[in-house]
């Protein structure tokens, strides 16, 4: 079965730490993807990843960053966490369009509070 | 700017009836897709449904079917002889011919025993 890891279900970090959320997937797909999830919200892009090394912002990236060294990890970083960050993270991947795929796999997610 | 909006915040349906879910989207394009994702407890995303932009006839999968207006942009996912497992969040999302997705807010379906 295909899938999409998420490394922690639950996370607690303190305000002003640096916060790593990792995300693994084993489909070879060239495309990865951090959304945020807030209530009345939905779903917002933060960043994503065509390519290893490559990366571009999405729609809220102010407080993060991410890296991407590996094709199959795509790692979200709260460079110094505060307490509006507190939220779930979805990390989605996808293949290139040509590759005949459309949909996004997901992880889990992982909800974070900053306290 | 492309936008989903999914202006029922929660729905409710008897168990065994039919429900229906709705999504608008605004688009100056004209090829792109459409998608239906299921959000249970358990926060696992899953593809339910999805629709070519091209494609006139709608998408069905066994119990969930949609009705596309392209005119209208419009693009509801009706549910039929719903079960308990179908209680969830439901997202309604657009995808350009980008890889990114644009999703809607969301509606939470509730199945009552």
């Amino acid at each position: 079965d295909v899938k999409v890891t998420q490394s922690s279900r639950y996370l607690v970090k303190r305000t002003g730490e640096k916060v790593f959320l990792e995300c693994v997937q084993d489909m070879d797909h060239e495309n990865m993807f951090w959304y945020r999830q807030d209530p009345g919200l939905g779903l917002r892009l933060i960043y994503f990843s065509y390519d290893v090394k490559m990366k571009e912002k999405g729609d809220i990236p102010e407080g993060y960053s991410v890296s991407r060294e590996k094709k199959e990890r795509f790692s979200l970083i709260l460079e110094s966490a505060s307490t509006n960050q507190t939220s779930m993270y979805l990390c989605a991947s996808s293949a290139s369009p040509g590759q005949g795929a459309f949909g996004y796999t997901f992880g889990s997610g992982t909800r974070l509070t900053v306290v | 700017a492309q936008t989903v909006t999914q202006s029922q915040p929660e729905m409710s349906v008897q168990e065994a009836e039919t429900v229906t879910l709705s999504c608008t989207y605004d688009t100056s394009e004209s090829d792109y897709y459409l998608f239906w994702y299921k959000q249970p407890p358990s926060r696992q995303m899953i593809l339910v449904i999805r629709q070519e932009a091209y494609k006139q006839q709608n998408a069905t999968e066994n119990r969930f079917s949609v009705n596309f207006q392209k005119a209208a942009k419009s693009f509801s996912l009706k549910i039929s002889d719903s079960q308990l497992g179908d209680a969830a969040m439901y997202f309604c999302a657009y995808r350009p011919g980008t890889y990114k997705y644009i999703f809607g807010t969301g509606t939470r379906l509730k199945v009552l025993a």
